[in-house]
């Protein structure tokens, strides 16, 4: 059974522009989560979506946006970017709607300059 | 490969033997609590769980022991080996309609050879 996939695995952006992260769960789940990891703040939960419905929302700014499809891949955004927001960030899958065991994708490595 | 953190509490083990992890967790209400292993370059990995209802659980060389009294978590390692070289983080949520995990700082071991 494949993992958690996550693309790109690294990427560049300028500040001010746009990026759309890629994550396809674990073939059966249906929920995904997505996470924040920065050396100061740790692992955020950023927003979890179930079943194309957001169920979960952490505490980040609205240019933070997410969506799920029916086959349950996830995208997220993250508009007008910031130097703050280069980090590693991560999806993980779980089969159902409650936490049990979620499995991590390798992560999106996000550089702002 | 990824560096997932600076300045993080760091443990350093013989190879052969025993590491004992601790987490503080924030939320009372929490009823389920996972670890982490995080290696450089890849997402977090599910190493073992348990429920609030239990206080002890053993895996594969893995021991999580859980004291709701003073809301600490802990992980024993029997037997290190250079493998388990990685930052490991504690996670809590509540168990039932709700995939979001609120993970701890982490923790570094580093097992000499």
């Amino acid at each position: 059974k494949a993992g958690v996939t996550q693309t790109p695995r690294y990427l560049i952006k300028t500040r001010g522009q746009q990026v759309t992260l890629s994550c396809s769960p674990i073939s059966g789940h249906r929920s995904v989560s997505w996470y924040q990891q920065t050396p100061g703040q740790g692992l955020q939960f950023l927003f979890e979506y179930f079943s194309e419905t957001q169920r979960n929302k952490g505490n980040f700014p609205g240019r933070f946006s997410g969506r799920q499809f029916s086959n349950s891949r996830s995208e997220m955004n993250v508009s007008t970017l910031e130097l703050g927001d280069s980090a590693l960030y991560l999806c993980a899958s779980s089969g159902g709607p409650s936490s049990y065991e979620q499995y991590f994708g390798p992560g999106t490595r996000l550089t702002v300059t | 490969g990824e560096s997932v953190g600076l300045h993080l509490p760091t443990l350093s083990v013989q190879e052969g033997d025993n590491s004992i992890i601790n987490c503080a967790y924030s939320n009372s209400a929490s009823d389920y609590f996972i670890w982490y292993k995080q290696e450089s370059g890849k997402g977090p990995q599910f190493i073992i769980d348990i429920r609030s209802n239990m206080d002890k659980r053993q895996g594969q060389r893995v021991t999580v022991l859980l004291n709701k009294t003073v809301k600490h978590l802990s992980l024993q390692i029997a037997a290190t080996q250079p493998g388990d070289s990685a930052v490991y983080f504690c996670a809590e949520t509540r168990l039932y309609g709700n995939n979001r995990l609120a993970f701890g700082k982490g923790n570094q071991v580093v097992v000499i050879p």
